[in-house]
């Protein structure tokens, strides 16, 4: 079952605007990741933040994690509509040392011109 | 260009049929890992491998198998297909399996099962 689940699904703004995209997760966690998805490609890492942190910054992303809340977002500021894409959250889930990671369903981000 | 190769792209199988995706690696990275994306469920991960010779099970493993020969190829075999099985498979990569870094992903393979 997925351990971590996006909100909103879709979200439509225009070039410029920024993005927020929300990841809620049910376990503890060691670190939570996330991804970037073009239509018809692979997934693209964008960003790692660890339990023991509570934001990180790349370039235009953002990333908060609150574990209390077991939730954390990813904003992107400024969008452009290179940016449309799926972004998925996901988490790692620790066994015997080694981590495999869960994947939520994701959020399509349509930036229009 | 280093990252990780799939093959085939896309595939119209028969349902009894057995095959093959292949995924191959330039990284050197340890981990592998077989994930399926359908539409409405998000990725769902089928099979791992922490190391060459190792494999593991995830969440969706029935109907699938793995083998790690040597560090970069991590093919996953169908031994009967079923329609349930038309999905599209990526493959991943990480370089030391603890979840300290993230995850390479190949370009997927668009599986049809009729």
């Amino acid at each position: 079952s997925q351990q971590g689940e996006e909100d909103p699904q879709a979200l439509s703004i225009q070039e410029g605007e920024n993005a927020t995209m929300n990841c809620s997760y049910k376990t503890s966690i060691n670190n939570l990741q996330w991804y970037r998805q073009n239509s018809g490609r692979g997934l693209v890492h964008l960003i790692l933040i660890r339990s023991n942190e509570r934001e990180k910054h790349s370039g235009r992303l953002r990333v908060t994690l609150d574990t209390s809340k077991k939730s954390s977002s990813l904003l992107i500021t400024a969008s452009r509509a290179a940016d449309t894409a799926s972004y998925f959250c996901a988490t790692d889930a620790r066994n015997s040392g080694y981590s495999t990671l869960t994947f939520g369903k994701g959020t399509m981000l349509l930036v229009s011109p | 260009i280093a990252g990780i190769t799939q093959a085939p792209t896309s595939q119209i199988l028969a349902a009894g049929r057995r095959m093959t995706l292949r995924c191959t690696q330039d990284m050197r990275h340890n981990a592998m890992y077989w994930y399926r994306q359908d539409l409405g469920l998000g990725l769902r991960l089928i099979h791992y491998s922490n190391t060459a010779g190792t494999t593991g099970k995830g969440e969706v493993p029935d109907g699938y198998s793995v083998s790690r020969a040597n560090t970069d190829d991590f093919p996953l075999t169908l031994a009967s297909a079923v329609p349930s099985q038309t999905s599209v498979y990526f493959c991943a990569s990480s370089d030391d399996g603890r979840g300290t870094d993230g995850y390479t992903f190949g370009s997927g393979t668009r599986l049809t099962v009729v």
